[in-house]
């Protein structure tokens, strides 16, 4: 079973410019999130998708962080434009179900840079 | 709002030693608990879960956790680690009163065995 693939890997951005990130969550995962991790922090949950209905985005910076989940299937997360507390690695994860009770299963992370 | 609680951000230890690592979580209302391990350079993957039933849970890689209400407590254990075990480890609490049982990770633990 292929895992939840994240593109890119890396992303060196100056600031104020955008970014995008891809995920493609694992086929019949119902749920999908998008982390925040800062060096020396936990994962911080920015938005959870369940099917392609947003669940919850209350800690997403929505002046300049959009996100989208195409048909309920894979997502794309917007920077736009980039503050220099941004740089971290943003982690995908999916699950299968919507009851909070089942595994999380994560991406390798895409680590952003903004200079 | 729920928070997790890893106490300590550094567990250096010996091969063959066992080890604790804790973890405290805010709110005494049920919630769901997990353990999640990052190995370096990989993505976080589930150690153990804790749901319902018995407080004792038992994961891979011989770690286990034991669930304390009255403590709010949820310490990560194992009797003997290897140099394998090297990583960060994560505790995380979903709380199911929230709509999307919004899952909240502690600042990570980093464990470090040393031969």
């Amino acid at each position: 079973e292929a895992g939840v693939a994240q593109s890119p890997r890396y992303k060196i951005i100056e600031k104020r410019q955008s970014v995008a990130f891809w995920c493609n969550p694992i086929s019949g995962h119902a749920t999908l999130y998008w982390y925040q991790q800062i060096l020396g922090q936990g994962p911080k949950l920015l938005i959870q998708f369940q099917n392609n209905g947003v669940v919850d985005d209350s800690q997403l910076p929505k002046d300049r962080f959009s996100a989208e989940r195409l048909k309920g299937v894979d997502s794309t997360l917007k920077i736009q434009p980039a503050k220099l507390e941004d740089s971290a690695v943003y982690l995908c994860a999916s699950s299968f179900g919507t009851s909070g009770t089942n595994e999380q299963f994560f991406g390798p992370g895409t680590r952003l840079t903004v200079l | 709002a729920q928070s997790v609680t890893q106490l300590d951000s550094q567990v250096p230890v010996f091969e063959e030693a066992p080890v604790e690592l804790r973890c405290n979580y805010s709110s005494s209302v049920s919630v769901y608990l997990f353990w999640y391990v990052q190995y370096p350079n990989q993505g976080l993957q589930l150690l153990l879960k804790y749901l319902s039933g018995s407080t004792l849970v038992k994961g891979i890689n011989g770690f286990e956790a034991e669930f304390n209400k009255s403590q709010t407590s949820f310490h990560l254990r194992k009797p003997s680690v290897h140099i394998s075990d090297t990583a960060e480890y994560f505790c995380a609490v979903s709380d199911p009163r929230t709509g999307g049982f919004k899952t909240i990770f502690g600042a990570g633990t980093r464990l470090f065995v040393k031969a």
